[in-house]
């Protein structure tokens, strides 16, 4: 139980267009849906927070108009990086919290190359 | 605000021998504490959790962590390691059981 995929796995596209990244519990309902951007040899870095059905929470120094997160239903949360820029290549990943106290469950994650 | 350590960003282990990742954490309300492995190109697998009760924990592949109050910290260990078991590991905490906070990772290397 508790799995969690992410679509595209990889994806590679040209600078200024935009990427969709889907996030999907395939198990469980997600109330909450974490998205994070990994560098090489890194942490993982908290971008932003969703609800279903609200607004993201974006942690501070993140640009809520480059990386929008929209949190549609309770099994699908998607990030979209407008008009990406070669410095937005990274691996994206993202999790899911079904409510029992405590553990995130994370995707496979999706790394993004813009040339 | 919460944080994570790991002193260690490398340890290397030969196969079948004891090893002990190490963990402190800071925070100045009750945590939710976790361990996860992450394989070169692929997402987090949970390892183990502590939420309350017994401060010895048990997870998947072999590994346990215990919980230490007073020491603030939740070492990872595994008495016998395998090939298998090369990997990044990451220790992490959140508060309220809401957003994790990730130390910096150790990277576990099996020699064998």
């Amino acid at each position: 139980g508790a799995v969690v995929s992410q679509h595209p796995s990889w994806v590679i596209c040209k600078s200024g267009t935009s990427v969709k990244i889907e996030c999907r519990s395939l198990d469980f309902q997600a109330t909450t849906m974490f998205w994070y951007r990994q560098f090489p040899k890194q942490s993982l870095m908290l971008m932003a927070t969703s609800n279903e059905g609200s607004k993201a929470t974006y942690e501070q120094g993140v640009e809520k108009d480059k990386f929008l997160i929209n949190h549609a239903s309770l099994t699908l949360s998607t990030l979209t990086v407008t008009s990406a820029h070669p410095e937005d290549s990274s691996f994206y990943i993202c999790s899911a919290s079904g409510g029992t106290a405590g553990a995130q469950y994370f995707g496979p994650g999706t790394r993004l190359l813009v040339l | 605000a919460q944080s994570v350590t790991q002193l260690d960003s490398q340890v290397p282990v030969f196969e079948e021998a004891p090893v002990e990742l190490r963990c402190n954490y800071s925070s100045s309300v009750s945590v939710y504490l976790f361990w996860y492995v992450q394989y070169p190109n692929q997402g987090l697998q949970l390892l183990l959790k502590y939420l309350s009760g017994s401060t010895l924990v048990k997870g998947i592949n072999g590994f346990e962590a215990e919980f230490n109050k007073s020491q603030t910290s939740f070492h990872l260990r595994k008495p016998s390691v395998h090939i298998s078991d090369t990997a990044e590991y990451f220790c992490a905490v959140s508060e309220f059981g809401e957003k994790l906070t990730f130390g910096t990772g150790t990277r576990l290397t099996i020699i064998p």
